[in-house]
């Protein structure tokens, strides 16, 4: 069974550029995750999908952050305008169960942004 | 809410023992237990319910506290295989998110 994809694995820009990063879960999946993980910090859910409507997003910097899902399956996430505090790894998450708080979630390799 | 890992990190030799601590001072409906290498994706491990029995993968093993609002995850002779960061999630009610604590970097020397 295929993992979690993410691309690209590494970005570098200048402040006030804009980036994105995509995702797709593993096949059947309707629940997908994105996570923001800063260097020696544990991930912090920025937002979470059930198919292509949004359960979660309370802690998405809604000024600057954008995620879509639009055919319930691939995910893409923006940051426009970057700051130098994006700099992280964001991780995209799958499973295949709505959040009840027993599912397993699996982890994409994760895309390090570096914000110069 | 973040729940709290003890220690934060841990120097182990090959074969020794050694006991992850996460805390949450809310009632826990679950914890998850995540193993991240450096530079790569975290790796699911188990997940303890409320009111659950404890938990297993390979040689370790984990409880939940429901009393003390915690678990524990145990790493029995440890192997150079099992050093990383680990890391607890707590979920506080059916169907939250998962709120994952600081991380413990576990090392295992020869």
């Amino acid at each position: 069974e295929a993992g979690v994809a993410q691309s690209p694995r590494y970005k570098i820009i200048e402040k006030r550029q804009s980036v994105a990063f995509w995702c797709n879960p593993i096949s059947g999946h309707a629940t997908l995750y994105w996570y923001q993980q800063i260097l020696g910090q544990g991930p912090k859910l920025l937002i979470q999908f059930q198919n292509n409507g949004v359960v979660d997003d309370s802690q998405l910097p809604k000024d600057r952050f954008s995620a879509e899902r639009l055919k319930g399956v691939d995910s893409t996430l923006k940051i426009q305008p970057a700051k130098l505090e994006d700099s992280a790894v964001y991780l995209c998450a799958s499973s295949s169960i709505l959040g009840r708080g027993q599912e397993t979630q699996y982890f994409g390799p994760g895309t390090r942004l570096l914000v110069l | 809410q973040q729940p709290v890992q003890s220690p934060q990190a841990v120097i182990l030799r090959e074969g020794e023992d050694a006991v992850i601590n996460c805390s949450s001072s809310k009632a826990l409906y679950s914890v998850h237990w995540y193993r991240q290498k450096h530079g790569e994706a975290p790796v699911f491990l188990m997940i303890l319910l409320k009111g659950g029995e404890q938990m297993r993968h390979e040689k370790i093993s984990a409880s939940f506290n429901e009393k003390k609002q915690q678990s524990s995850l145990y790493l029995t002779a440890s192997q150079l295989s099992y050093s990383g960061t680990y890391f607890c999630g707590t979920v506080y009610n059916q169907g939250g998110k998962l709120i994952f604590g600081q991380g413990t970097e576990l090392s295992v020397k020869p």
